[in-house]
C-alpha cells in the first residue's frame, strides 16, 4: 500500500499566477482533506472531499478550490497566488464509513509552495 | 469558532521520565480529539484519538492520553520516554460535521 500521495513535491510560482495540486489517497479511503501549514504552526484545514462534493471548508477565500474524482483522488487548486500562499500543503484521507469525524487522517508527505 | 491549544511549544524531558504534552480544546457538541506526530522529513502520523467511552485512551509506542471533559484537555502522556520519541506532536479536533482543527504543535525532546 503507497499510502497517501502528494505531487509535486516542490512548486515555486509567482504572483498571479494558479497552481494545481494533487493527491491520490490511501487505498480504501473516500474522504480527502486539505491542509495549509505554515512554518512554526499547525495545519490549517481548508476544504474536506467526500463522494466528488465539497463537505466542509475552513476560513480560506475562493482563490482555493478543489475537485475530487471517481477513483477519490483529489487536486487543490489556488488562483491569483499571493506570496501568503507559501506553504506546505498536505493532503489527508480517511474513511467515512460510520462516523466520519472520528476516523484518524493518513497525511501525504506535502507539497511545497514557493510563491516569488 | 473552535480552536485547540497547545501552551508549550516546547517540552524537554530526560530518557526514562514520564512526560505530559498538553493540549485544550474549544469545540461545540461533543469533541473527537486526535494526537499526531511528526518527525523530521516525515508527514504527519496517526497516534491515537477519542470518540466516546474511557477517558484514558492508549495508542502507538506506548503513548497515551487522558480526556477531561471538565477542563477540556486532552494531555498526551508516556510513562517512560524515549530518546526515539523526540518529534512535533499535534493535537486536533473534529466536529461531528468533519472540520478539522489543529494545534501549532510542540516540540518534544527527549535526553539521554
Amino acid at each position: 500500500d503507497a499510502g497517501v500521495t502528494q505531487s509535486p513535491t516542490h512548486l515555486i510560482k509567482t504572483r498571479g499566477q494558479q497552481v494545481t495540486l494533487r493527491c491520490s489517497p490511501k487505498s480504501g479511503h473516500d474522504t480527502v482533506s486539505w491542509y495549509q501549514q505554515a512554518l512554526g504552526q499547525g495545519p490549517q484545514f481548508i476544504f474536506q472531499y467526500y463522494e466528488e462534493e465539497e463537505r466542509q471548508r475552513g476560513n480560506f477565500p475562493d482563490r482555493f478550490s478543489g475537485h475530487q474524482f471517481p477513483n477519490y483522488s483529489s487536486e487543490l487548486n489556488v488562483n491569483a497566488l499571493l506570496l501568503g500562499d507559501s506553504a506546505l500543503y498536505l493532503c489527508a484521507s480517511s474513511l467515512a464509513a460510520g462516523v466520519p469525524s472520528g476516523n484518524e487522517q493518513f497525511f501525504g508527505p506535502g507539497t511545497r509552495l514557493t510563491v516569488l | 469558532a473552535q480552536s485547540v491549544a497547545q501552551p508549550e511549544d516546547q517540552v524537554n524531558v530526560a530518557e526514562g521520565n514520564p512526560l505530559t504534552v498538553k493540549c485544550t480544546y474549544s469545540v461545540s457538541g461533543n469533541p473527537y480529539l486526535f494526537w499526531y506526530v511528526q518527525y523530521p522529513n516525515r508527514g504527519l502520523q496517526f497516534l491515537l484519538k477519542y470518540i466516546t467511552g474511557d477517558n484514558l485512551v492508549k495508542g502507538s509506542y506506548g503513548f497515551e492520553a487522558e480526556f477531561n471533559k471538565s477542563q477540556t484537555s486532552f494531555h498526551l502522556k508516556k510513562p517512560s520516554a524515549l530518546v526515539s520519541d523526540s518529534a512535533l506532536y499535534f493535537c486536533a479536533a473534529n466536529t461531528n460535521a468533519g472540520k478539522s482543527t489543529f494545534g501549532d504543535g510542540t516540540t518534544l525532546t527527549v535526553k539521554p
